[in-house]
């Protein structure tokens, strides 16, 4: 009965750099949602996916971040060019539905540093 | 913008005795309240929920309260357990849209054996 899975948990780049953090939702659930933690903040809403499709990527920078959730495999967040200010854990949620009041189950998260 | 408020980072509560953590949100388009508990390097884990047309739910030894009319909610934990020690995190929805969660800032609360 495996959960939410993120991978790498852990990931160290360079400035300029790519990262790539990919996501698996639970069994049976199609809707993806990334957040971010910013160190001493709460969690921000980045963008919600559904199988194939971009829903609401209205909490993503508009330059350099992308994410999709293609129709097999996981979803993936992309950072283009990392910067240090992009240093932060990144977590993931699934549900069944996109309904609100269905449970949103998260994974471990990424932590990523960019040096 | 902070539209939901965790106003105290941290509480500390002695074993067996009530831990009262707050929350203030100032949307009023929220409707559906929840609360997360977070230990250290996991992601958040669902704890319990609230919807408006409610003002207490209770599960356990968790009990959310809501006050519409403030603007508030709290949780109270009965009795706090050190296993309780975790970073809760308050976080509210529009239950006419879909999933997008805003979430405060958490409190980290400390039980103390």
């Amino acid at each position: 009965n495996a959960g939410v899975m993120q991978n790498p948990r852990h990931l160290v780049r360079r400035r300029g750099q790519e990262a790539r953090l990919r996501c698996s939702p639970m069994k049976g659930h199609s809707h993806v949602y990334w957040y971010r933690q910013l160190p001493e903040e709460g969690l921000k809403f980045m963008v919600y996916l559904q199988k194939e499709n971009i829903i609401d990527e209205s909490g993503m920078p508009k330059e350099r971040f992308s994410a999709e959730f293609p129709k097999e495999g996981p979803s993936i967040l992309r950072i283009q060019q990392v910067v240090r200010g992009d240093s932060a854990a990144y977590f993931c949620a699934s549900s069944r539905s996109g309904r609100a009041q269905d449970t949103q189950y998260f994974g471990p998260g990424t932590r990523l540093t960019v040096l | 913008d902070q539209q939901v408020k965790q106003n105290s980072p941290s509480l500390s509560v002695q074993e067996g005795r009530i831990s009262i953590l707050n929350c203030d949100y100032t949307n009023s388009m929220f409707d559906y309240f929840l609360w997360y508990k977070k230990y250290p390097a996991e992601g958040p884990t669902f704890l319990i929920s609230i919807s408006s047309i409610k003002d207490k739910n209770e599960d356990g030894r968790f009990t959310v309260f809501l006050n519409k009319s403030a603007k508030h909610l709290s949780l109270h934990i009965v009795p706090s357990q050190p296993g309780d020690s975790a970073v809760y995190f308050c976080a509210a929805q529009n239950s006419g849209g879909y999933q997008k969660v805003t979430f405060g800032i958490g409190t980290k609360l400390q039980v103390i054996p």
